[in-house]
C-alpha cells in the first residue's frame, strides 16, 4: 500500500515564526502536492512538484514556499506564519498525472 | 476542468445502498470523473474513477450517464464506517490539477 506520512498531526506556532511541514511518500511517486483545507472552501492547491527540485505554483502560493531535494520528500515552508494560515494542510502524491492521488493524514496547524 | 455540483448532505440507512449523485454538465471529452471520500480528521481517500463506461471495484460502483453530464457513486451496502464527505472531481487525464468542491456529507444511520 502507498503510504504518505506527514511529520505532525497537530502543530501550534506563533505569528512570525518560520514553519516547516514535512511530507514523505514511500512508493517512488513522481508528483507531490500540498493543499490546504478550510471549512466551506474545500481543498485548495498551494504548490506541487513533478520532479526533484522542480515545483509549480498552485492556486494559493502566496506566503508559502516548497522544497523537494529528494524524490520521496516534499516540504512546505511558511516563511513568516500568520493567523490566516491556520488551517488543515494535506500532502498528496501520485505516480504520474494519469493516476490517482494518495493523501497523507493531514497536519492541523494553528498560528496564534 | 469542469465544475461539479453535488448535494450538500445525504442520509442512508445502514445496510442499504447509498447513491451519491454528481452533475458535471460542462465535462469535456477527455475528462475523467473521480470520486474521493474524506473521513473526519483524515486525508481524502481515492474510491474510483471512470471516463465513459460504468466502473466497479471492491469499494463502489460508478455509473456515468450516456451524455456524461452526470454520474452516481453507489456504495452497495453502506456501513457506519462509510460516513464521510464524498467528493466528485472532473479532470483531464495527464493534468496535475484536481479541483475539490465542498462534496456531499453522507451520514450512515444505524
Amino acid at each position: 500500500d502507498v503510504k504518505v506520512t506527514q511529520s505532525s498531526r497537530y502543530l501550534v506556532k506563533r505569528t512570525g515564526e518560520k514553519v516547516f511541514l514535512e511530507c514523505v511518500q514511500d512508493m517512488d511517486h513522481e508528483n507531490m502536492f500540498w493543499y490546504r483545507q478550510d471549512p466551506g472552501l474545500g481543498l485548495r492547491l498551494i504548490y506541487f512538484s513533478y520532479d526533484v527540485k522542480m515545483k509549480e505554483k498552485g492556486d494559493i502560493p502566496e506566503g508559502y514556499s516548497v522544497s523537494r531535494e529528494k524524490k520521496e520528500r516534499f516540504s512546505l515552508i511558511l516563511e513568516s506564519a500568520s493567523t490566516n494560515q491556520t488551517s488543515m494542510y494535506l500532502c498528496a502524491s501520485n505516480l504520474d498525472s494519469y493516476n490517482e492521488q494518495f493523501f497523507g493524514p493531514g497536519t492541523r496547524l494553528t498560528v496564534l | 476542468d469542469a465544475k461539479t455540483t453535488q448535494p450538500t448532505s445525504m442520509d442512508c440507512a445502514e445496510g442499504r445502498a447509498a447513491n451519491l449523485p454528481c452533475n458535471h454538465s460542462t465535462i469535456s471529452g477527455n475528462e475523467y470523473v473521480y470520486w474521493y471520500r474524506q473521513i473526519h480528521s483524515q486525508g481524502p481517500q481515492y474510491i474510483i474513477h471512470g471516463l465513459k463506461n460504468n466502473e466497479t471495484n471492491e469499494m463502489a460502483s460508478l455509473i456515468i450517464t450516456e451524455d456524461r453530464k452526470s454520474s452516481t457513486l453507489i456504495l452497495p451496502h453502506a456501513t457506519l464506517r462509510d460516513t464521510a464527505v464524498y467528493y466528485c472531481i472532473v479532470r483531464a487525464s495527464g493534468t496535475y490539477k484536481y479541483i475539490f468542491g465542498t462534496g456531499t456529507r453522507l451520514k450512515v444511520l444505524a
